[in-house]
């Protein structure tokens, strides 16, 4: 079974800083995709960035990227600029690649991030 | 475009109390999942869907049953509910394959007294 491991439950940033969240992940499998949701006080989940097993480059999506490093299974994401609104759990998560059927998400236990003004 | 929509968003039950979660989706989606929330941790699958008439379990199914109704709707009963199962639940749905965007519900906070 897959498993998501997301070693910092707390992460603090400066408002314009940088910061960076780690995740790690354990698979037999060699296609698969990676995900960041980002959960807000509202609670409602949304995707920040995926990454594709398949690909080297590292997903950027405005301000957030990630580094994905597959040999090591290390999936990171860092946020540029923070801003106020970048506040919330974030979690990651992992999903195998291919059209089987109940191809399910399974996700770390979440990192919460704090922005200082 | 409402995405999915889960029912009720909140709820209270006494020990023993039975009751169903409600989820539809509008987006033609083949898959739905049910996950629960426990406070400060990530999200658990509960049971899925993925395609109309089959079910199959997750990685914390018991006290739960599932009901794939149509290709729209998906819902979660607790027949007898229990404290343990205090949490916020989420139904999502997506396509079929890896790659695909899961789209989540809002949430249902169900209290277990």
């Amino acid at each position: 079974a897959q498993t998501v491991t997301q070693s910092q439950p707390e992460m603090s940033v400066q408002e314009a800083e940088t910061v960076t969240l780690s995740c790690t992940y354990d698979t037999s499998e060699s296609d698969y995709y990676l995900f960041w949701y980002k959960q807000p006080p509202s609670r409602q989940m949304i995707l920040v960035i995926r990454q594709e097993a398949y690909k080297q480059q590292n997903a950027t999506e405005n301000r957030f990227s990630v580094n994905f490093q597959k040999a090591a299974k290390s999936f990171s994401l860092k946020i540029s600029d923070s801003q106020l609104g970048d506040a919330a759990m974030y979690f990651c998560a992992y999903r195998r690649a291919g059209n089987n059927a109940g191809n399910m998400l399974t996700f770390g236990g979440g990192t919460r991030l704090m922005v200082k003004p | 475009n409402a995405g999915v929509t889960q029912t009720p968003k909140f709820q209270v039950l006494k020990t023993g109390q039975s009751m169903t979660l409600q989820c539809a989706q509008d987006m033609n989606h083949n898959s739905m999942y049910w996950y629960r929330q426990d406070p400060g941790m990530g999200l658990r699958l509960i049971y899925y869907s993925a395609s109309e008439g089959t079910t199959d379990k997750g990685e914390v199914p018991n006290g739960y049953n599932v009901s794939r109704l149509n290709k729209r709707e998906f819902s979660l009963r607790l027949e007898s509910a229990a404290p343990s199962q205090t949490s916020v639940y989420f139904c999502a749905s997506s396509f079929t394959g890896g790659k695909e965007k899961l789209f989540f519900g809002s949430g249902t906070q169900l209290s277990v007294l």
